[in-house]
């Protein structure tokens, strides 16, 4: 089945400047990334989404790379704020959809200093 | 804040016994997916269902089971409840089981098994 590893597990940067958060997957039949971020006592919420066919989406301050051949992908989020502070999820999905379910990496505790 | 609703929010149990957790889905969606978060790490799929039928499941054993009504909530038992079953149940709805559906999640169940 598929792997999704996330690194690093805590990340700690000054307000304003940029966080960057990278994941590897396993399995090549994968097509579909998804990021969350989850607040204290909260359920995961989606922040942005990849597919295989695009090497980069952005929405505002926060951007996705892919990069397919080396199976990695990354969530950069630039001019950071003190509400961007989270545990943020990177995940795969194959092509059999919602029905094989996502596959979720451990998570990066985004600490944003003031 | 999503439209998906579930409770109770926190609940606790002994070892050995059982436990049923209630979804309500946003509306407009009708497909119901089901993760177990164990404490500091990614959400781990059970299982999703769609037209009250389980539609694919993840690596739990049937002591793990589910419901889905004709207004779409959805309900996940769990039989002879183990320590390890202690956890952050999230709910997702979608509005289909195609591979791009966006996942909306509740803010879960924190289930302690003593």
């Amino acid at each position: 089945g598929e792997n999704v590893e996330q690194h690093p597990s805590t990340l700690s940067v000054q307000e304003g400047d940029s966080a960057v958060i990278k994941c590897t997957y396993s399995d090549s039949a994968s097509n579909y990334f998804p990021w969350y971020k989850q607040e204290l006592g909260k359920g995961p919420q989606l922040i942005i989404d990849i597919r295989s066919n695009v090497g980069e989406k952005k929405d505002q301050r926060i951007a996705v790379t892919l990069n397919k051949t080396a199976k990695h992908f990354s969530l950069h989020i630039t001019e950071t704020q003190p509400e961007d502070s989270a545990v943020y999820f990177c995940a795969a999905s194959t092509i059999g959809g919602g029905a094989d379910g996502l596959t979720f990496g451990k998570g990066t505790h985004l600490i944003i200093q003031p | 804040e999503t439209g998906v609703t579930q409770s109770p929010t926190h609940l606790i149990k002994t070892r050995g016994q059982q436990v049923t957790l209630r979804c309500s889905s946003q509306s407009g969606h009708n497909t119901v997916s089901w993760y177990q978060q164990a404490l500091g790490q990614g959400p781990q799929f059970i299982f999703q269902y769609y037209r009250e039928e389980e539609n694919g499941r993840g690596n739990f054993p049937p002591r793990f089971s589910g419901l889905q009504f004709p207004n779409y909530s959805s309900e996940l038992n769990v039989n002879a409840l183990e320590l390890d079953d202690s956890a952050l149940y999230l709910c997702a709805s979608s509005r289909g089981t195609d591979l791009y559906e966006k996942l909306f999640f509740g803010s879960g169940t924190q289930l302690s098994v003593l």
